[in-house]
């Protein structure tokens, strides 16, 4: 169990609703990534976070969103959904406190998203 | 942008063979990491190693970042070894971007 919390485990809408995918970091973690995994296209990063602060953006589209919220969960937003937003995303974290641990990246068992 | 190349792309093995996957960055890194994505789906941490060699059990792994590229030895290979293997790696600060993967799978 690497302490990362992801929920919910499984999640099956249809086109064009929305949902929200919750992560809570492993206890002490001050950075959240969130990654998507399809089939084609591998582990893409989507966005980060830092205490509370968006710190890097990567491959997010712009009907999905991100916050991470004073006790250092997050929550990821997506909207408009599409039948290729189908995948596996991945919420993970890390200290971010020192340079000797540097950001070592812990993942949470992820949410398979089937969009119908 | 950086681009992160793994060989091989698939390996099969007999159980307690030895075997070695590659690692290979375009560009200098920050941090990098191994990872065993197991059957069930689940990303596992299997060494931090910026630089230098690591070992653990059965598991090795050595990185020469000024040659970029990191090399991951996995010794008596087990059917619990099969699964993809990631490296990721942190080119600048604050994203890790990740390896096309290695699909192994171990036959008993």
């Amino acid at each position: 169990d690497s302490g990362v919390t992801q929920t919910p485990k499984h999640l099956i809408t249809a086109t064009g609703q929305r949902v929200t995918l919750r992560c809570s970091p492993r206890s002490g973690d001050l950075s959240v990534y969130w990654y998507q995994q399809s089939l084609d296209q591998g582990l893409q990063f989507l966005i980060q976070y830092y205490n509370g602060e968006e710190r890097a953006k990567g491959n997010i589209l712009e009907r999905f969103s991100a916050q991470q919220f004073p006790d250092l969960h997050s929550e990821l937003n997506l909207s408009s959904l599409e039948l290729g937003d189908s995948a596996l995303y991945f919420c993970a974290s890390s200290p971010s406190r020192d340079r000797v641990s540097g950001e070592k990246l812990f993942f949470g068992s992820g949410t398979q998203l089937s969009v119908l | 942008g950086i681009q992160v190349e793994q060989s091989p792309p698939d390996l099969i093995l007999q159980e307690g063979a030895n075997s070695t996957l590659r690692c290979n960055f375009s560009d200098s890194v920050n941090n990098l990491q191994w990872f065993h994505q197991n059957p069930w789906g689940q990303l596992i941490n299997l060494f931090y190693i910026p630089s230098g060699t690591k070992q653990n059990g059965r598991l090795s792994a050595t990185t020469v970042a000024t040659e970029r590229y990191s090399l991951l030895y996995i010794s008596s290979s087990q059917t619990t070894d099969s699964g993809v293997y990631f490296c990721a790696v942190m080119p600048g600060t604050y994203k890790y971007i990740f390896g096309t993967g290695t699909r192994l799978k171990v036959l008993a």
